[in-house]
């Protein structure tokens, strides 16, 4: 079973730090995704991501963040400098198609095991 | 602002009992809904996907979809300690988005 891996499974980092959260999609994947999820809350878009630029981003996703496919295998999100409440487990995703047609295609969208980031 | 609610729960079922789970969701031009389970602490997984109106059954699972209602749901047959989890509704609009639902907190109990 393919599978989304990301490093590292648990960040702890200080207020106005820098994070890189790293995320390998799965290989025949076209689309990425990052959601978070604030601890007892719901799972929220970030942004999604494919041919090298960002295709949407909700209003969470401010200047203070940032994604980049570096290679040919990661996918990373950068929180530039961090504040208390971007605690949050961060997921990020992939799915051979974009997410608009899963209905035609049976497509679906495979979540990483997420990243625990704690600012403090 | 495109909304999904749902009931936090926890809806408590005995072993070999159906649980029925519910969404509802408040924007009508939504077109694909889906389940996802989330072990505490764990990513979503996809558990079904639905996208006519009707019923849609896999294994033990049927999810049900009245577009009319604005109005999904999940039913769990004969229902297993290991089904404790947050069920998640996600659905997705005309964009590359899920929105999600907060969950209900299922607990089977032996």
């Amino acid at each position: 079973e393919p599978e989304v891996t990301q490093t590292p499974s648990h960040q702890v980092t200080q207020m106005g730090q820098e994070v890189i959260l790293r995320c390998v999609p799965i290989s025949n994947h076209l689309y990425f995704y990052w959601y978070r999820q604030i601890l007892g809350q719901k799972v929220e878009f970030l942004v999604s991501f494919y041919n090298n630029e960002i295709s949407e981003k909700s209003e969470i996703f401010d200047d203070q963040f940032s994604v980049e496919r570096p290679d040919g295998s990661n996918f990373t999100l950068k929180i530039r400098s961090t504040k208390l409440e971007d605690s949050a487990m961060y997921f990020c995703a992939s799915s051979e198609l974009p997410d608009r047609v899963l209905f035609s295609s049976g497509n679906t969208i495979y979540f990483g095991e997420g990243s625990w980031l704690t600012v403090v | 602002q495109k909304e999904v609610e749902q009931n936090s729960g926890p809806l408590s079922v005995p072993e070999g009992a159906i649980a029925s789970l519910n969404c509802t969701y408040s924007d009508r031009g939504s077109q694909s809904f889906f389940w996802y389970r989330q072990y505490s602490g764990k990513s979503p997984e996809l558990i079904m996907s639905i996208y006519s109106n009707g019923d849609k059954e896999d294994g033990r699972f049927t999810a049900q979809l009245n577009k009319a209602s604005q109005y999904v749901s999940l039913l769990i047959r004969d229902s297993q300690p290991s089904d404790s989890a947050t069920y998640l509704c996600a659905v997705l609009y005309n964009t590359d988005k899920l929105i999600f639902g907060t969950g209900t907190r299922l607990q089977v109990f032996p």
